[in-house]
């Protein structure tokens, strides 16, 4: 069974810095490409970031928005994947989803996800 | 970046109802469209990849359908346990992006 979880949301000040982390099981991560999409509060999904994997050298992909303040990662060794994001807004208060991407289908399995509050 | 536009952002139907959720792009994503669900406090679910692909496990009242900037996402007889939001998807080009979404209720 495919399992995603993602730690390390929580309460960060504006300006702040986080890397959450997304664990996976239950299918060879090598294969697949990961992604990082994101929901504030109430509102609809915004894709943040891809990596592929190592036959496509890795490549990164970012949403325009958030580029320059976003880092994806991934260490297929330990079959995760992870996010850093800088210079955090209020704006960046959200659920962010880890999620398995598919050349077949893509966005496919997707993590329960984890909040993220930007606040003073 | 390609534009997904969804309509209506809200429907009300009754169980049995054949329902119909709309999403438009601003260009040809050549069927490279998925429709995904989500209900409340849940993360989304893929439910048709590339138009009209259902994916395994899902009940066959879904179904999908387009081409070019026009898709459709049809439920034949509505459940109770279909209400959610859907959101449609295009992985035609970067950035990837989401239409707004339709709230579906039960009338």
């Amino acid at each position: 069974e495919v399992q995603i979880l993602e730690t390390g949301g929580g309460l960060v000040k504006p300006g702040g810095s986080l890397r959450l982390s997304c664990a996976t099981s239950g299918f060879n991560f090598n294969d697949y490409f990961m992604n990082w999409v994101r929901q504030a509060p109430g509102k609809g999904l915004e894709w943040v970031a891809q990596i592929r994997n190592k036959n496509y050298n890795y490549a990164t992909y970012y949403a325009e928005s958030l580029e320059g303040r976003v880092t994806i990662s991934r260490d297929d060794s330990k079959s995760s994947v992870y996010l850093q994001v800088s210079s955090l807004r209020a704006e960046d208060t959200a659920i962010y989803y880890c999620t398995r991407w598919s050349v077949y289908y893509g966005l496919g399995h997707w993590g329960q996800g984890v909040m993220v509050t930007v606040s003073s | 970046d390609i534009q997904m536009t969804q309509s209506p952002s809200v429907l009300s139907a009754s169980v049995g109802d054949r329902v119909t959720l709309n999403c438009k792009a601003s260009q040809n994503i050549n069927k490279y469209l998925n429709w995904y669900q989500q209900k409340l406090g849940e993360a989304p679910k893929l439910l048709i990849y590339n138009t009209n692909n259902l994916q395994t496990g899902i009940p066959s009242r879904f179904s999908g359908s387009g081409s070019g900037t026009d898709y459709t996402l049809t439920i034949s007889s509505l459940q109770p346990e279909d209400v959610a939001t859907y959101f449609c998807f295009q992985h035609n080009s970067w950035p990837l992006t989401f239409g707004s979404g339709t709230k579906l209720e039960i009338k």
